[in-house]
């Protein structure tokens, strides 16, 4: 398995735009994170799905975020409108039974 | 609500020192441990993973212990290498797979 696909890995939008992130999970794999990384804040979770099922979606900071897992090999982080602050680089992970498996990450730059 | 805490910050010490990187949690009640490295621009490679029932696992120069009554897990890495240079991060894993990170070790092994 290649692991965990996420895309596009570099980012760069104006304020105002959509920006769409893409996670491809490990097959068979049954749960998926997104995440978000910056200086200040470290790892924080979004949100989690089990299932292609949005299970705990507390950590979206705001309504401009939203996420979707349509089907077990493909999930989607929006934002919008972007916003300078959102800049970060956002990860996707994986898991099974055992260990969890992270993307390379999409770094977003909002200008 | 879980709060996972990483000592020290930062680590500077030289080629083939052995060397201890502490991670405390405040909830005992999880499910796993996982120890993560991270390398400048990339994305987080596991390294070890400790089921809640495991004392300790080992992987070449690393070893993690975990004692799950005082909330704490160590890595130990035997006779560093400058290779080993990276931000490390220990992740519990609680009810629905999720992670909670600490804020991670950034080690710096001089030639």
């Amino acid at each position: 398995d290649a692991g965990v696909i996420q895309s596009p890995r570099h980012e760069v939008t104006e304020m105002g735009q959509e920006v769409t992130l893409r996670c491809k999970p490990i097959s068979g794999h049954d749960y998926l994170f997104w995440y978000r990384q910056t200086m200040m804040r470290g790892l924080e979770l979004l949100i989690y799905f089990n299932n292609n099922v949005p299970i705990d979606d507390s950590g979206m900071p705001e309504d401009r975020f939203s996420a979707k897992m349509p089907n077990a090999s493909f999930s989607t982080l929006k934002i919008q409108p972007s916003e300078p602050r959102d800049s970060a680089v956002y990860f996707c992970a994986s898991s099974g039974l055992r260990e969890a498996f992270f993307g390379q990450g999409t770094r977003l730059t909002v200008v | 609500k879980q709060e996972v805490t990483q000592i020290p910050a930062a680590l500077s010490v030289p080629e083939g020192e052995n060397l201890v990187l502490n991670c405390s949690f405040t909830d005992s009640a999880i499910y796993n441990l996982q120890w993560f490295r991270q390398d400048p621009g990339k994305g987080l490679t596991s390294l070890l993973l400790i089921q809640s029932s495991q004392r300790e696992q080992t992987s070449g120069r690393l070893n993690a212990s975990l004692d799950k009554s005082s909330g704490r897990s160590t890595l130990y890495i035997a006779a560093s290498q400058p290779g080993d240079s990276a931000t490390y991060l220990c992740a519990v894993i609680e009810a629905g797979n999720m992670l909670t990170f600490g804020g991670g070790t950034r080690l710096m092994v001089k030639p």
